[in-house]
């Protein structure tokens, strides 16, 4: 059975400073890996999409990698802002019956002024 | 076209009551899924439709009922829900393959009293 984890499980750092968010997956037949950002009570965000022979992708002041034969990926944000505060949600697509995606836990982010 | 639309945004309803959650798109993704969602938690998997066929259920109860009536089109039916079946509800689409992300709408908040 696929899981996925997240660490931390929150973070709160200063303003303007570059940061990691980590995800790992317990099985590598995946078919990508997403990251999503989510703000309280509202939807999910697509940030960005890793097709599972990529090795990264950029968007701006954010950097997602994989690493698929070890089962891991880290979301780099640089320079972070206060509106980057948000909980960050990794995700596996997985082929189980149908195509479905398997979410970490998040991580609750905060960037303080 | 982008998005993913639900209606409503918020819904209160009682024990007794019958309504209907909405979910719409016009991306031409052929796969559209029910997630639940409570409060700092994952998504949780409710249902799949694939090419507007039931094709994951996981094991949801059933006062939930599902409807796919066309390829842009997902309803969720609500029939006696208990107090515990308050929560976020999400609707997300995707393309069947291996290439294609999930595009996400903002949710209705449903509070069951």
């Amino acid at each position: 059975k696929q899981e996925v984890t997240q660490i931390p499980a929150a973070l709160s750092v200063p303003e303007g400073e570059n940061l990691v968010l980590n995800c790992s997956f317990t099985d590598s037949a995946i078919y990508n890996l997403q990251w999503f950002r989510q703000d309280p009570g509202k939807g999910l965000t697509s940030l960005l999409l890793i097709q599972s022979s990529q090795r990264e992708q950029t968007s701006g002041r954010l950097n997602a990698s994989l690493d698929k034969s070890s089962g891991r990926s880290t979301l780099y944000i640089a320079a972070s802002q206060p509106g980057d505060s948000a909980t960050y949600l990794c995700a596996v697509t997985i082929l189980q019956g149908a195509q479905k995606l398997v979410f970490g836990q998040g991580t609750r982010l905060t960037i303080n002024p | 076209d982008t998005e993913v639309t639900q209606t409503p945004k918020h819904l209160v309803m009682g024990m007794t009551n019958k309504k209907s959650l909405k979910c719409e798109q016009h991306m031409g993704h052929r796969a559209m899924y029910w997630y639940k969602q409570k409060a700092k938690k994952p998504p949780e998997l409710m249902f799949v439709y694939s090419y507007e066929k039931l094709s994951i259920n996981e094991s949801v109860p059933s006062r939930f009922s599902p409807e796919c009536p066309n390829s842009s089109l997902l309803n969720l039916h609500l029939h006696a829900l208990q107090p515990e079946d308050s929560a976020l509800y999400l609707c997300a689409s995707s393309q069947p393959g291996r290439i294609y992300g999930y595009t996400f709408g903002s949710g209705t908040r449903l509070t069951v009293v």
